[in-house]
């Protein structure tokens, strides 16, 4: 079975400066998806970024992007610029594949806090 | 514009009672999820639906039931046996392809 950890519980950055969540995952599988997730007060889950595991070019999303490591089955994500509005928790997520059968599997979160 | 709709977002339930969570999706998504969010737990998968009239167990389906008779409909009771059912529940939907989910706003559920 697939794991996802997510080691640190909590975090926290100043306004406007750069702040790396960690996530690392176990799978036999060669060929996967990774997702990270923000999930703020409100407790809608916002997909941040995605990242396919066949593709070595890191995935970025605006102030957002990945450093994948795929054989250390690291995902963590960067966060540039940090806002106020990036106050929420973060998950990590892996999905084994994009068949029928496919599901994710969640780490357990990261509360972020965003210093004025 | 399409997306999932849970309902109801706050639900009260007493001790040996059976409730039902609400979530239809109008996304045209194949594959339907649940998902019960306790602090410190992260998400656990409760049952998911592929396609309709079929279902599987996730990790902790038990005290919970599920149907899917239609392709937008996927409703989850949570039943008596259920020892601890205050939580948060999420549902999800999916296509294939490895897009991920798309979440509805998700149930607050507490027992009195």
């Amino acid at each position: 079975a697939q794991t996802v950890t997510q080691s640190q519980p909590e975090m926290s950055v100043q306004e406007a400066e750069t702040v790396t969540l960690s996530c690392t995952y176990d799978t036999s599988e060669n060929n996967y998806y990774l997702f990270w997730y923000k999930q703020p007060p409100s407790r809608q889950m916002i997909l941040v970024i995605r990242q396919e595991a066949y593709k070595q070019q890191n995935a970025t999303e605006n102030r957002f992007s990945v450093n994948f490591q795929k054989a250390a089955k690291s995902f963590s994500l960067k966060i540039s610029d940090s806002q106020l509005g990036d106050t929420a928790m973060y998950f990590c997520a892996f999905m084994n594949d994009a068949g029928a059968n496919s599901k994710l599997t969640f780490g357990k979160g990261i509360t972020l806090s965003v210093r004025p | 514009d399409g997306g999932i709709t849970q309902s109801p977002k706050y639900l009260f339930r007493k001790e040996g009672q059976n409730v039902t969570l609400s979530c239809e999706q109008n996304l045209n998504h194949d594959a339907m999820y649940w998902y019960r969010q306790d602090p410190g737990q992260g998400l656990r998968l409760i049952y998911y639906s592929q396609i309709v009239n079929d279902f599987q167990k996730g990790d902790i389906a038990e005290g919970y039931s599920v149907s899917r008779e239609k392709k937008e409909s996927f409703p989850l009771t949570v039943t008596s046996a259920q020892k601890n059912p205050t939580a948060f529940y999420l549902c999800a939907s999916s296509k294939t392809g490895g897009y991920g989910y798309t979440f509805g706003s998700g149930t607050r559920l507490t027992v009195v």
